[in-house]
């Protein structure tokens, strides 16, 4: 399977644990993003890669988040002293950078990651 | 700031009929507007995106969308209706910023299809 992998796929922590997701992308995608869906909405996007440096990080993503592209290939995202509030999909898409004339290239999303926290 | 407004949280149709989801922008720049579909405990997958060429849009699975700048509206179509089509689609706006291109997603369509 040559798609973007995450894991663990489910999550189940209590309150003021710290947890930490995984994120492998399609290879050679230098672009790598990650985004929170809650129930009942759209993917918010959280933050951003180009190879291994992070580009953007959304108001979302707070002090106890912090994510990481370590030579720009599988990426980590992690959450300290989680709340009730960080229970959701968190989901991570990549993508090449566009070639040519061309300023728009597919992102691919993985499975996710469901985190529910007690 | 760019933003996506989806009418509509639930759309029921009978299975061979119309299926039509809305969905309207608001972007100070021409965008770049998207169509995803999600299905149950799946990652998102693009239908169909619009990137400044032809206003209309064909996608995979036989949807197709419009852009309309004067009703800055980008409606998902699909002339009937399978119950594999049964999922939440998303419609999302990229505000192409920085060179890359983040998406702003609106709060999904759940379509139901009934026999």
């Amino acid at each position: 399977d040559t798609g973007v992998s995450q894991n663990p796929r489910h999550k189940i922590t209590k309150r003021g644990q710290n947890v930490t997701f995984r994120c492998d992308p399609i290879s050679e995608h230098n672009r790598l993003y990650w985004y929170r869906q809650t129930l009942g909405q759209g993917p918010e996007f959280l933050t951003y890669f180009q190879n291994e440096a992070q580009l953007e990080k959304s108001r979302l993503l707070s002090d106890r988040f912090s994510a990481e592209r370590p030579k720009g290939s599988f990426s980590t995202l992690e959450i300290q002293r989680t709340e009730q509030g960080d229970s959701a999909m968190y989901l991570c898409a990549s993508s090449s950078l566009p070639r040519g004339q061309a300023n728009y290239n597919e992102q691919f999303f993985g499975p996710g990651t469901r985190l529910t926290v007690l | 700031a760019q933003s996506v407004t989806q009418l509509g949280s639930h759309v029921s149709v009978s299975e061979g009929a119309l299926v039509l989801l809305r969905c309207n922008y608001s972007s100070s720049v021409p965008p770049y507007l998207f169509w995803y579909v999600q299905y149950p405990n799946q990652g998102l997958q693009l239908l169909l995106k619009y990137t400044s060429a032809a206003t209309l849009v064909k996608g995979i699975n036989g949807f197709e969308a419009e852009f309309k700048k004067s009703e800055t509206s980008f409606h998902l179509t699909k002339p009937s209706a399978h119950m594999s089509d049964a999922a939440e689609y998303f419609c999302a706006v990229s505000p192409f910023s920085g060179g890359y291109n983040k998406l702003i997603f609106g709060a999904g369509t759940r379509l139901a299809v009934h026999p």
